[in-house]
């Protein structure tokens, strides 16, 4: 299994609203990353956990909250987020050991914030 | 974080065509990767190149690395329609953090 899954596909929330981005892979992979993309732009790298625990913040604001409950999975917690949030969000895994440095991508979030 | 720079930004062939996409940074790197990724989608690796070779090749794709002019060459061979996606370079720094490209949007005609 060399799929990267993320959930849901689309989400349209408001500003007040609380929602949840989901991505699972199931490589065996200790490394996982969350992108945020913008239309015609390339991926800008927000979080990386290895081993579940995080290991970079790229000065992202609070509002974002990641949260690595087991190897699997991965999660980014959205809370009172802005209008210019609105993006493709990205979750890649990479096995954190050896000298591969092959990043599996997961379809990505499509998120609109109203 | 810096940037590498893909040129061309956008560019649009015939099927069968040729195609070569160039990338250039600013740092030194461990290796360079190519990426594509099809409109609003997840991006899939092509092909990985480390620091000490020159060229390599993977079916239609061949890459190149030159160092010392910090740049990198995708070639990809008698293109086909479903060729057409958003290509991107990325290097890895530290922590294993890749800093990709601005990207060259290829488009390939029937």
């Amino acid at each position: 299994d060399t799929e990267v899954t993320q959930t849901p596909k689309h989400l349209v929330m408001g500003m007040t609203n609380k929602k949840s981005l989901k991505c699972e892979q199931h490589m065996g992979h200790r490394a996982m990353y969350w992108y945020k993309q913008k239309a015609k732009k390339p991926p800008e790298l927000m979080f990386v956990y290895s081993y579940e625990k995080l290991s970079i913040n790229e000065s992202v604001p609070s509002r974002f909250s990641p949260e690595c409950p087991n190897s699997s999975l991965l999660n980014l917690h959205l809370h009172a987020l802005q209008p210019e949030d609105s993006a493709l969000y990205l979750c890649a895994s990479r096995r954190n050991s050896g000298s591969t440095d092959t990043q599996y991508f997961g379809p990505g979030t499509r998120l609109t914030v109203l | 974080s810096q940037q590498g720079e893909e040129d061309p930004q956008a560019l649009s062939i015939q099927e069968g065509e040729n195609a070569t996409m160039n990338c250039s940074y600013k740092t030194s790197i461990n290796n360079l990767q190519w990426y594509r990724q099809n409109s609003g989608r997840g991006l899939v690796h092509l092909i990985l190149i480390r620091s000490n070779e020159r060229e390599k090749h993977s079916g239609r794709l061949r890459v190149t690395l030159d160092t010392s002019k910090k740049s990198s060459s995708l070639l990809i061979t008698a293109s086909r329609a479903a060729d057409t996606a958003s290509y991107f370079c990325a290097h890895r720094g530290s922590n294993y953090k890749l800093t990709f490209g601005k990207g060259t949007l290829l488009t390939v005609n029937p």
